[in-house]
């Protein structure tokens, strides 16, 4: 079964507004979780790692600002975009570390007019 | 460095024939790879994994060959069915970059009847 769950699957936002994805870990305390950003036929692309307890480290040119990662317990990371326009929407995926592997979440879309 | 496909190449086989799927990796030093499964409009799915002190490794249907040699992955897919139809991700970790995945480009497998 799923050992990550990812809410919401498919959000609709008008463009000014903010969205949060909330990642949760089900079977396991996850120290790291990742995030990452999918556009149509193509790959996934890192945007942060998200440590509890500690700030997270983006990738180059992910704005922190703009995706705002928190990590406040051992089961839930949030990414929020802020202030969305619509060159933000795509499929949002998070992850968690388990022994070696990471397991994703189903995804996120993000749909921004 | 990351590889970003604009274009996800595509293999088509018919149902029951087997199904191999490439990949090129470029960072030497990586020493653990993935495959991953994603279908449309789902988060990525665990399939099987390898050291880099292997060259093969064997699960149900599915095998994954190594050849560091050429910095190649292939997975191969025993009597293939509808059900596989998805995209295939190959991922590596290497040493030094912590538990960062770097994903492949991609490869669509479409199953025909």
């Amino acid at each position: 079964g799923a050992v990550v769950s990812q809410h919401p699957s498919w959000v609709i936002c008008k463009s000014g507004t903010s969205v949060k994805i909330e990642c949760r870990s089900l079977d396991f305390q996850a120290t790291t979780m990742f995030w990452y950003r999918q556009f149509p036929k193509q790959s996934l692309m890192l945007m942060a790692t998200s440590n509890e307890g500690s700030k997270a480290t983006y990738e180059q040119g992910v704005e922190k600002d703009k995706f705002l990662i928190n990590h406040a317990s051992l089961t839930l990371s949030t990414l929020t975009v802020t202030s969305a326009h619509p060159e933000d929407s795509s499929f949002y995926i998070c992850s968690e570390l388990g022994e070696n592997i990471q397991y994703f979440g189903a995804g996120t879309r993000l749909s921004v007019l | 460095g990351e590889s970003v496909g604009l274009h996800l190449p595509t293999l088509s086989v018919q149902e029951g024939d087997n199904s191999i799927i490439n990949c090129a990796y470029s960072n030497s030093a990586s020493d653990y790879f993935i495959w991953y499964k994603q279908e449309s409009g789902k988060g990525p799915q665990f399939i099987i994994d390898i050291r880099s002190n292997m060259d093969k490794r064997q699960g149900q249907r599915v095998t994954v060959l190594l050849n560091k040699t050429v910095k190649h992955l292939s997975l191969q897919i025993a009597a293939t069915q509808p059900g596989d139809s998805a995209v295939y991700f190959c991922a590596e970790i290497s040493g030094g970059g912590g538990n960062k995945l770097t994903f492949g480009t991609g490869t669509q497998l479409k199953v025909e009847l």
